[in-house]
């Protein structure tokens, strides 16, 4: 059974930084590409990063790039999310979600999402 | 520019169909899209991607129920014998050469 499971959420404050994770398991976690999608308060979904099976390409939206950086360790089965300079505007629930190709290059579709970690930003 | 378009909200009775609309921006009626569900209090859950010629895939233990369409920049979810757990958020999301993007999301009501 596919688990993603993040955490490291909490309260920041405006200009402070943040390093959200994900564990994942039930599947061979270093031959798909990861992504994080973010949800603040009673809006809709949105993207915020992908990275591909090795680590070594990773794609951002204007809204949060040179801010956030995503990253993997295949070896520890875990994605990363280091979020800095952070706003109120970043407040939201982070979810993890898996692509369903193996090894798949690019940006494309997600087949497995995490219940997410809350993320708030405020002085 | 690569953009998604929802209607806010759609209701239904118990044990009837609603079928839901996404449509693409001009230009890109070739695009293929995934459907996701969020019930609430939540994560979303994937429910099919669906390919331009309507061609589609589902997610794991996702009911008959639940079925995919498309006419040119419309992409369609159509769900069948309604049941009260079906009220929840709707999603269509798409993808082109580094970026995603999703819908605003459609609220279904089942009365």
């Amino acid at each position: 059974e596919v688990q993603l499971l993040e955490s490291g959420g909490g309260l920041v404050q405006p200009g402070g930084s943040l390093r959200l994770s994900c564990a994942a398991s039930g599947f061979t976690f270093s031959t798909y590409a990861m992504n994080w999608v973010r949800q603040a308060p009673g809006k809709g979904l949105e993207w915020v990063s992908t990275i591909d099976s090795s680590g070594g390409a990773t794609y951002y939206p204007a809204s949060v790039k040179g801010r956030f950086t995503i990253s993997r360790d295949n070896s520890k089965n875990t994605l990363y999310l280091q979020m800095n300079s952070l706003r109120a505007e970043d407040t939201a629930l982070y979810y993890c979600s898996k692509d369903p190709r193996t090894y798949g290059s690019g940006t494309y579709s997600f087949d497995y999402w995490g219940q997410g970690t809350l993320v708030t930003v405020s002085s | 520019q690569l953009v998604l378009t929802q209607s806010p909200s759609a209701s239904a009775s118990l044990g009837a169909s609603v079928k839901l609309t996404c449509t693409l921006s001009s230009g890109h009626s070739g695009y293929g899209i995934a459907w996701h569900q969020q019930q609430p209090e939540k994560g979303p859950r994937f429910l099919m991607k669906l390919n331009s010629d309507g061609s589609h895939t589902k997610g794991d233990g996702i009911p008959d129920r639940f079925s995919g369409s498309s006419s040119g920049a419309e992409r369609y979810l159509t769900i069948s014998s309604l049941q009260s757990e079906d009220e929840a958020d709707y999603y269509c999301q798409t993808w082109g050469p580094g970026i995603v993007v999703f819908g605003g999301g459609t609220k279904l009501t089942v009365l």
